[in-house]
């Protein structure tokens, strides 16, 4: 089954205590992206990739940090974590290229900094 | 920078009934995609709907379709005998057309949250 897959769904953690969120995706695709959805405010995206080893910032990128080593993989890592980063996280994936290719999102992980 | 505005936080429609969420979006290019997704309780995001920026006839899946209005910079989702099931947060999305560079992400609207009422 296609899919993306998230770990883990649920988190609580500590304040300045590092976590890494798992994202992994079997569609071969080239595109690869994390966004957190607060209320109110919808999703916004933090970082992306367009492919292995080539990664940027999306519009709220602080405090967070990605790698693409390989071409399923992209964890989102949080070096020290803050209560404002509590929140919905999605990995999403497409293909690249031109086309109206929508995203296929993972089961996102409820991360709770306290 | 693209923008997407849902001016309507909730909606509310009896069951059976037909109901339209709004969607506008700014941006300085000519072609581009437009999405609409749906996030039940579960929190899944699934994707309901998308149109071609260059298409000019409305896209349609069973009982929701859109109407693209792309002079007005307009994307309205529109959901045919509603069902128990449609109830759910509503986000209308853009993405520019080629994913060759840049931030080609989804830009997302804040959302609508449907409820059906029974």
């Amino acid at each position: 089954e296609a899919q993306v897959t998230q770990n883990p769904r649920y988190l609580i953690t500590v304040t300045g205590k590092k976590l890494t969120v798992t994202c992994s995706q079997n569609m071969n695709h080239e595109y690869m992206s994390w966004y957190r959805q607060d209320p109110g405010l919808g999703l916004r995206q933090i970082y992306y990739s367009m492919n292995v080893e080539v990664t940027d910032k999306g519009d709220v990128p602080e405090g967070y940090k990605v790698s693409r080593k390989e071409k399923r993989n992209f964890p989102l890592i949080l070096e020290s974590p803050s209560p404002n980063q509590t929140s919905l996280y999605f990995c999403a994936s497409s293909r690249g290229g031109l086309g109206t290719y929508g995203y296929t999102f993972g089961s996102g992980t409820r991360l709770t900094v306290v | 920078a693209q923008t997407v505005t849902q001016s309507q936080p909730e909606m509310s429609v009896q069951e059976a009934e037909t109901v339209t969420l709004s969607c506008t979006y700014d941006t300085s290019e000519s072609d581009y995609y437009l999405f609409w997704y749906k996030q039940p309780p579960s929190r899944q995001m699934i994707l309901v709907i998308r149109q071609e920026a260059y298409k000019q006839q409305n896209a349609t899946e069973n009982r929701f379709s859109v109407n693209f209005q792309k002079a007005a910079k307009s994307f309205s989702l529109k959901i045919s005998d509603s069902q128990l099931g449609d109830a759910a947060m509503y986000f209308c999305a853009y993405r520019p057309i080629y994913s060759g560079g840049g931030a080609d992400g989804l830009t997302f609207g804040k959302g609508t949250h449907l409820i059906i009422q029974p």
